[in-house]
């Protein structure tokens, strides 16, 4: 089976602060994305990488960067933290080509900036 | 751009009865993939069915199913025999084929369902 995992389940931090959320596939998947998911938002693209230091920006990158220096692993930084990054955030990951597959999720990591 | 609309924030079901979830989407392309996941409150996204829109036979998954309608640009999920374990938020969602296609997914608002035992 495929696993995302994230590294925290909860986070707690100060606005300013730089945040880093870890995410790490185990399938050799090309495609990794970062969404964050608020309440009657759905899920929104932060950003997405479909190869090792590759990357694009997605529907909301503002106040977001990213860094993908190995295929298992996609880290999310958020450089400076405000009040209005509080939210839920998911990592996703899945095979490239043009074909249907899916994207396998992690747990998510529930941020929260005070 | 695309979009993807649930316009249905929660839905209720009895055990056993069957439930049928909305979705509509709007896109300009002929050719793309449609999706449900569903978020159980342990909160992994895990995917339900898929559909590609070049298919004309609607996708089944079990006790799962789509109703597919292109020209209306729906995409509805139907649950049979509900289950205490459907209980989730779900989620449509839409993917692109064609050149530079990088597997990226638009999601609906999302529907909270609620099974009665």
């Amino acid at each position: 089976d495929v696993k995302v995992t994230q590294s925290s389940r909860y986070l707690v931090k100060r606005t300013g602060e730089k945040v880093f959320l870890e995410c790490v596939q185990d399938m050799d998947h090309e495609n990794m994305f970062w969404y964050r998911q608020d309440p009657g938002l759905g899920l929104r693209l932060i950003y997405f990488s479909y190869d090792v230091k590759m990357k694009e920006k997605g529907d909301i990158p503002e106040g977001y960067s990213v860094s993908r220096e190995k295929k298992e692993r996609f880290s999310l930084i958020l450089e400076s933290a405000s009040t209005n990054q509080t939210s839920m955030y998911l990592c996703a990951s899945s095979f490239g080509g043009l074909g249907n597959q899916p994207q396998h999720f992690g747990d998510g990591t529930r941020l929260s900036i005070l | 751009a695309q979009t993807v609309t649930q316009s249905q924030p929660e839905m209720s079901v009895q055990e056993a009865e069957t439930v049928t979830l909305s979705c509509t989407y709007d896109t300009s392309e002929s050719d793309y993939y449609l999706f449900w996941y569903k978020q159980p409150p342990s909160r992994q996204m895990i995917l339900v069915i898929r559909q590609e829109a070049y298919k004309q036979q609607n996708a089944t998954e079990n006790r799962f199913s789509v109703n597919f309608q292109k020209a209306a640009k729906s995409f509805s999920l139907k649950i049979s025999d509900s289950q205490l374990g459907d209980a989730a938020m779900y989620f449509c969602a839409y993917r692109n084929i064609g050149s530079g296609n990088t597997g990226k997914l638009i999601f609906g608002q999302g529907t909270t369902l609620q099974v009665k035992p």
